[in-house]
Protein backbone atom coordinates (compact mmCIF):
# COMPACT_ATOMS: atom_id res chain seq x y z
CA UNK A 1 0.00 0.00 0.00
CA UNK A 2 1.33 3.50 -0.87
CA UNK A 3 -0.42 4.92 2.27
CA UNK A 4 -0.53 9.22 2.07
CA UNK A 5 0.50 10.60 -0.51
CA UNK A 6 1.41 14.19 -1.32
CA UNK A 7 3.06 16.22 -4.01
CA UNK A 8 4.97 18.07 -4.81
CA UNK A 9 7.80 17.41 -2.45
CA UNK A 10 9.26 20.53 -2.89
CA UNK A 11 8.04 23.87 -4.39
CA UNK A 12 8.91 27.64 -5.00
CA UNK A 13 6.27 30.26 -5.42
CA UNK A 14 6.14 34.07 -6.00
CA UNK A 15 3.68 36.17 -3.59
CA UNK A 16 0.57 36.35 -5.52
CA UNK A 17 0.77 32.99 -7.46
CA UNK A 18 -1.81 30.55 -7.00
CA UNK A 19 -1.16 27.02 -6.41
CA UNK A 20 -2.41 23.23 -5.20
CA UNK A 21 -0.83 20.38 -2.82
CA UNK A 22 -2.50 17.24 -3.88
CA UNK A 23 -3.04 14.65 -1.15
CA UNK A 24 -4.42 10.71 -1.96
CA UNK A 25 -4.71 8.45 0.31
CA UNK A 26 -5.86 4.54 -0.58
CA UNK A 27 -6.63 3.29 2.12
CA UNK A 28 -10.48 4.26 2.58
CA UNK A 29 -10.15 6.20 5.46
CA UNK A 30 -12.63 8.76 5.90
CA UNK A 31 -10.91 11.37 7.78
CA UNK A 32 -8.25 13.44 6.17
CA UNK A 33 -6.46 16.92 7.24
CA UNK A 34 -4.15 19.06 6.11
CA UNK A 35 -1.32 20.18 9.01
CA UNK A 36 1.36 22.90 8.46
CA UNK A 37 4.56 22.30 10.04
CA UNK A 38 7.10 25.89 11.24
CA UNK A 39 9.91 25.75 13.86
CA UNK A 40 8.65 25.32 17.15
CA UNK A 41 5.20 25.38 16.68
CA UNK A 42 4.81 21.95 16.28
CA UNK A 43 2.02 21.06 13.58
CA UNK A 44 -1.54 22.84 13.16
CA UNK A 45 -4.40 22.14 12.02
CA UNK A 46 -5.38 23.88 8.86
CA UNK A 47 -8.78 22.00 7.32
CA UNK A 48 -10.46 18.82 7.86
CA UNK A 49 -12.56 16.90 6.23
CA UNK A 50 -14.45 13.85 8.04
CA UNK A 51 -15.97 12.06 4.71
CA UNK A 52 -16.77 12.88 1.03
CA UNK A 53 -18.47 16.30 0.24
CA UNK A 54 -17.98 17.41 4.10
CA UNK A 55 -14.64 20.26 5.18
CA UNK A 56 -14.21 21.95 8.07
CA UNK A 57 -11.85 24.51 9.25
CA UNK A 58 -9.16 23.85 12.01
CA UNK A 59 -6.69 26.62 13.76
CA UNK A 60 -5.48 28.16 10.59
CA UNK A 61 -7.71 28.46 7.91
CA UNK A 62 -7.24 31.42 6.31
CA UNK A 63 -5.24 32.07 3.08
CA UNK A 64 -6.25 28.04 2.08
CA UNK A 65 -8.93 26.34 0.76
CA UNK A 66 -10.20 22.69 0.33
CA UNK A 67 -12.78 20.12 -1.09
CA UNK A 68 -13.30 16.47 -0.46
CA UNK A 69 -15.10 15.28 -4.16
CA UNK A 70 -13.85 11.88 -3.05
CA UNK A 71 -12.84 9.52 -0.56
CA UNK A 72 -9.13 9.29 -1.67
CA UNK A 73 -7.92 12.44 -2.71
CA UNK A 74 -8.11 16.15 -0.33
CA UNK A 75 -6.67 18.97 -2.31
CA UNK A 76 -5.26 21.97 -0.25
CA UNK A 77 -5.16 25.55 -2.75
CA UNK A 78 -3.18 28.87 -2.11
CA UNK A 79 -5.07 30.99 -4.27
CA UNK A 80 -2.68 34.06 -3.83
CA UNK A 81 0.29 32.57 -1.84
CA UNK A 82 1.80 34.72 0.98
CA UNK A 83 5.61 34.40 2.88
CA UNK A 84 3.30 33.90 5.83
CA UNK A 85 2.80 30.74 4.06
CA UNK A 86 6.65 29.20 3.60
CA UNK A 87 6.33 25.98 5.51
CA UNK A 88 6.32 22.43 5.50
CA UNK A 89 2.40 21.12 5.13
CA UNK A 90 1.45 17.48 6.05
CA UNK A 91 -1.48 15.28 5.52
CA UNK A 92 -2.74 13.09 7.29
CA UNK A 93 -5.74 10.38 7.28
CA UNK A 94 -7.48 7.79 9.79
CA UNK A 95 -10.29 5.76 9.58
CA UNK A 96 -12.35 7.90 11.68
CA UNK A 97 -11.29 10.15 14.34
CA UNK A 98 -13.61 9.84 17.22
CA UNK A 99 -12.03 7.25 18.41
CA UNK A 100 -9.03 7.87 20.80
CA UNK A 101 -7.32 4.74 19.51
CA UNK A 102 -7.24 5.35 15.66
CA UNK A 103 -3.98 6.65 14.16
CA UNK A 104 -3.36 9.29 11.78
CA UNK A 105 -1.35 8.37 8.93
CA UNK A 106 0.88 11.38 7.49
CA UNK A 107 2.36 11.59 3.90
CA UNK A 108 6.01 12.81 3.79
CA UNK A 109 5.35 16.04 3.37
CA UNK A 110 5.57 19.20 0.91
CA UNK A 111 7.91 22.07 1.52
CA UNK A 112 6.97 25.14 0.02
CA UNK A 113 8.79 28.29 -0.20
CA UNK A 114 7.00 31.57 -0.96
CA UNK A 115 9.50 34.33 -2.25
CA UNK B 1 -8.03 26.22 21.57
CA UNK B 2 -6.69 23.81 23.24
CA UNK B 3 -3.20 24.61 23.85
CA UNK B 4 -0.10 21.76 24.75
CA UNK B 5 3.18 22.92 25.91
CA UNK B 6 6.43 20.63 25.60
CA UNK B 7 9.40 20.95 27.19
CA UNK B 8 12.16 21.21 26.71
CA UNK B 9 12.49 22.00 23.46
CA UNK B 10 15.65 20.59 22.41
CA UNK B 11 17.41 17.87 24.00
CA UNK B 12 21.07 16.82 23.77
CA UNK B 13 22.50 13.57 25.46
CA UNK B 14 25.08 10.91 25.53
CA UNK B 15 24.15 7.23 24.52
CA UNK B 16 23.21 5.45 27.52
CA UNK B 17 21.56 8.29 29.48
CA UNK B 18 18.05 8.79 30.46
CA UNK B 19 15.84 11.54 29.49
CA UNK B 20 12.19 12.60 30.49
CA UNK B 21 9.74 15.17 27.69
CA UNK B 22 6.85 16.71 29.35
CA UNK B 23 3.61 17.69 27.72
CA UNK B 24 1.56 19.77 29.61
CA UNK B 25 -1.86 21.50 29.18
CA UNK B 26 -4.60 23.37 31.11
CA UNK B 27 -7.04 21.59 29.49
CA UNK B 28 -8.23 18.26 29.61
CA UNK B 29 -8.10 15.49 26.47
CA UNK B 30 -9.73 12.58 25.93
CA UNK B 31 -6.62 10.84 24.84
CA UNK B 32 -3.24 11.79 23.90
CA UNK B 33 -0.95 10.65 21.57
CA UNK B 34 2.77 10.28 21.13
CA UNK B 35 4.54 10.79 17.45
CA UNK B 36 8.50 10.86 16.46
CA UNK B 37 9.23 11.96 13.19
CA UNK B 38 12.44 12.00 11.69
CA UNK B 39 13.90 14.62 9.16
CA UNK B 40 12.40 14.29 5.91
CA UNK B 41 9.26 12.02 6.86
CA UNK B 42 6.25 12.64 8.61
CA UNK B 43 5.18 11.82 12.40
CA UNK B 44 4.36 8.42 13.35
CA UNK B 45 2.54 7.32 15.80
CA UNK B 46 4.37 5.91 18.77
CA UNK B 47 1.33 5.26 21.28
CA UNK B 48 -2.00 6.25 22.46
CA UNK B 49 -2.76 7.02 26.07
CA UNK B 50 -6.33 7.04 27.02
CA UNK B 51 -7.05 6.28 30.83
CA UNK B 52 -5.94 9.31 33.69
CA UNK B 53 -2.99 7.47 35.31
CA UNK B 54 -2.00 4.99 32.63
CA UNK B 55 1.61 3.95 32.00
CA UNK B 56 2.42 2.26 29.01
CA UNK B 57 6.25 0.63 27.81
CA UNK B 58 7.07 0.41 24.43
CA UNK B 59 10.72 -1.47 24.92
CA UNK B 60 12.96 1.56 26.43
CA UNK B 61 10.31 4.01 26.21
CA UNK B 62 7.91 4.74 29.12
CA UNK B 63 4.30 7.06 28.47
CA UNK B 64 2.80 8.47 31.11
CA UNK B 65 -0.82 9.62 30.98
CA UNK B 66 -1.82 12.32 33.88
CA UNK B 67 -4.03 11.52 36.43
CA UNK B 68 -6.32 14.49 35.40
CA UNK B 69 -5.98 13.74 31.23
CA UNK B 70 -3.85 17.31 31.05
CA UNK B 71 -0.20 16.63 30.58
CA UNK B 72 1.88 13.28 29.90
CA UNK B 73 5.25 12.67 29.91
CA UNK B 74 7.69 10.39 27.72
CA UNK B 75 10.99 8.82 29.92
CA UNK B 76 13.29 6.91 27.35
CA UNK B 77 16.14 4.54 29.42
CA UNK B 78 19.47 4.19 28.32
CA UNK B 79 18.82 6.34 25.01
CA UNK B 80 20.39 5.04 21.66
CA UNK B 81 21.12 7.46 18.89
CA UNK B 82 18.75 5.52 16.81
CA UNK B 83 16.42 7.66 19.18
CA UNK B 84 17.05 10.72 17.59
CA UNK B 85 14.08 12.65 16.39
CA UNK B 86 11.46 15.37 17.02
CA UNK B 87 8.98 13.98 19.78
CA UNK B 88 5.52 15.25 19.25
CA UNK B 89 2.48 15.07 21.34
CA UNK B 90 -0.76 15.69 20.54
CA UNK B 91 -4.33 15.40 22.45
CA UNK B 92 -7.57 15.15 21.47
CA UNK B 93 -10.46 16.85 22.67
CA UNK B 94 -13.85 15.75 23.68
CA UNK B 95 -15.02 16.65 21.10
CA UNK B 96 -13.13 14.14 19.25
CA UNK B 97 -12.37 15.70 15.67
CA UNK B 98 -9.43 17.83 16.09
CA UNK B 99 -5.88 16.54 17.35
CA UNK B 100 -3.50 19.49 18.95
CA UNK B 101 0.10 19.01 18.88
CA UNK B 102 2.52 20.27 20.68
CA UNK B 103 5.37 22.24 19.38
CA UNK B 104 7.49 18.89 19.44
CA UNK B 105 11.13 18.31 21.48
CA UNK B 106 14.20 17.92 19.34
CA UNK B 107 16.37 15.04 20.78
CA UNK B 108 19.55 13.97 19.68
CA UNK B 109 21.68 11.28 21.09
CA UNK B 110 25.26 11.47 20.56
CA UNK B 111 27.17 7.94 20.19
Amino acid sequence: NAGVTQTPKFQVLKTGQSMTLQCAQDMNHEYMSWYRQDPGMGLRLIHYSVGAGITDQGEVPNGYNVSRSTTEDFPLRLLSAAPSQTSVYFCASSPRLVSGANVLTFGAGSRLTVL
Amino acid sequence: TQLLEQSPQFLSIQEGENLTVYCNSSSVFSSLQWYRQEPGEGPVLLVTVVTGGEVKKLKRLTFQFGDARKDSSLHITAAQPGDTGLYLCAGRGAAGNKLTFGGGTRVLVKP
